[in-house]
């Protein structure tokens, strides 16, 4: 059964760099079917898409965080990572890494499995 | 962006009752292939998002046939057929025609 674990700080300083990083075990993250996602969720509030990659190193980044995101992928280790800089309070959330169903030329169609999710929290 | 809105934002429901959940989008989630890019999640108390429906109205793997989804291109309904008390959480639709993907606001599922 695969399975995602994401991996982290719990507490980053404002203005710093928050790197993330999710394991995925039972599957092979090279898998062409497969794409490999970033999402978070404020606490008490709704899910936000932060951004998917591909095998390939291909990206797709939600707009409003473009500028201050890089997701990166090792395909030889499994894991896939996030980077997002110039941190702010409004980036506390508990942050969801995710594998989506590639389907024609639909790279993310839907979200089949789910890391357990891992809090991040911005503050001095 | 493609803006998603459900409705209520809140549901108490009973056991042994049917209960819906809507979701509207600002663009049709049709493609020219024939299918409608919208998924619906379960979020469990203290979980992670769960896949419940995808492409409309497929049911994802283990998912019971109690969940029913069904819609348009913009108009998106989740029904459950017979509540039961494991199904309390929030529901979530998503749109993945266009990125960036976009989240309904939620709906809040209780028992009564």
């Amino acid at each position: 059964q695969m399975k995602l674990q994401e991996s982290g700080p719990g507490l980053v300083e404002p203005s710093q760099t928050l790197s993330l990083t999710c394991v995925v075990t039972g599957d092979s993250i090279s898998s062409a079917d497969y794409s490999w996602s970033w999402f978070r969720q404020p606490p008490g509030k709704g899910l936000e898409w932060i951004g998917y990659i591909y095998s390939t190193g291909r990206t797709y980044y939600n707009s409003s965080l473009e500028s201050r995101l890089t997701i990166s992928i090792d395909t030889s280790r499994d894991r896939f990572s996030l980077r997002l800089s110039s941190l702010t309070a409004a980036d506390t959330a508990v942050y969801y890494c995710a594998r989506g169903v590639k389907t024609g030329t639909c790279y993310s169609c839907w979200f089949d499995s789910w890391g357990q999710g891992t809090l991040v929290s911005v503050s001095s | 962006d493609i803006v998603m809105t459900q409705s209520p934002l809140s549901l108490p429901v009973t056991p042994g009752e049917p209960a819906s959940i809507s979701c509207r989008s600002t663009q049709s989630l049709l493609y020219s292939n024939g299918y409608k890019y919208l998924n619906w999640y379960l979020q469990k108390p203290g979980q992670s998002p769960q896949l419940l429906i995808y492409l409309g109205s497929t049911r994802a793997s283990g998912v019971p046939d109690r969940f029913i989804g069904s819609g348009s291109g913009t108009d998106f309904t989740l029904e459950i057929s017979r509540v039961e008390p494991e199904d309390v959480g929030v529901y979530y639709c998503m749109q993945t025609l266009q990125t960036p993907l976009t989240f309904g606001g939620g709906t809040k599922v209780e028992i009564k």
